[in-house]
């Protein structure tokens, strides 16, 4: 069984860059499957942030993407999630998960971060 | 992008009731719809892909139909640990785009 979990700061200072690593054990990364990042303000719904493949090929959400790098690092089994110029907007719980590449709906999903973005 | 309107946003309702709530996209996703529930502190957890295909585990009092531009959750009779947070997910085009949820609460 698949288990994800990220890693990272929780507290990221205003214009600084958050940045998160989910950590995959129980299978690997370089299988068949889109590596997605996801975000969840305190009280809002889900936003969908971005997804990589471990070929590299990625696909980024328009209104982050001028901020947002995914990469993932097959040989460690990881793939991580940056976002610069951070605002109090960006506070947000951050999810990592994996969907398989016909149905790209993610069905794995990380416990999930905090990141505050504060002074 | 895709908008994904879902409603009611939020409703009560007692055990044992039917449940229906209605997802509508902007335009049309083809069969590239998920539900999710999130309870609260907790993880989103898929239960429907392609519009009506339950996942693994997921109780038969959930459905799923729809297509084009809108789709339906229905619970058939609503039990107490569906209380929860239902979202709906295109995933027909980039970006992906979630509906704002639709909470489902206890009368």
């Amino acid at each position: 069984q698949v288990q994800l979990q990220e890693s990272g700061p929780g507290l990221v200072k205003p214009s600084g860059t958050l940045s998160l690593t989910c950590t995959v054990s129980g299978g690997s990364i370089s299988s068949s499957y889109w590596w997605t990042w996801v975000r969840q303000p305190p009280g809002k719904g889900l936003e969908w942030i971005g997804e990589i493949y471990h070929s590299g090929s990625s696909n980024y959400n328009p209104s982050l993407k001028s901020r947002v790098i995914i990469s993932v690092d097959k040989s460690n089994n990881f793939f991580s999630l940056k976002v610069t110029s951070v605002t109090a907007a960006d506070t947000a719980v951050y999810f990592c998960a994996r969907g398989d590449i016909a149905v790209s709906a993610p069905a794995d999903w990380g416990q999930g971060i905090l990141v505050t973005v504060s002074s | 992008d895709i908008q994904m309107t879902q409603s009611p946003s939020a409703m009560s309702a007692s055990v044992g009731d039917r449940v229906t709530i209605t997802c509508r996209a902007s335009q049309g996703v083809s069969n590239f719809l998920a539900w999710f529930q999130q309870k609260p502190g907790q993880v989103p957890k898929r239960l429907i892909y392609a519009v009506f295909t339950l996942d693994t585990g997921v109780p038969s009092r959930f459905s799923g139909s729809g297509s084009g531009t809108e789709f339906t959750l229905t619970i058939s009779s609503l039990q107490p640990e569906d209380f929860a947070t239902y979202y709906c997910l295109q995933h027909y085009s980039y970006p992906r785009t979630f509906g704002q949820g639709t909470k489902v609460e206890i009368k």
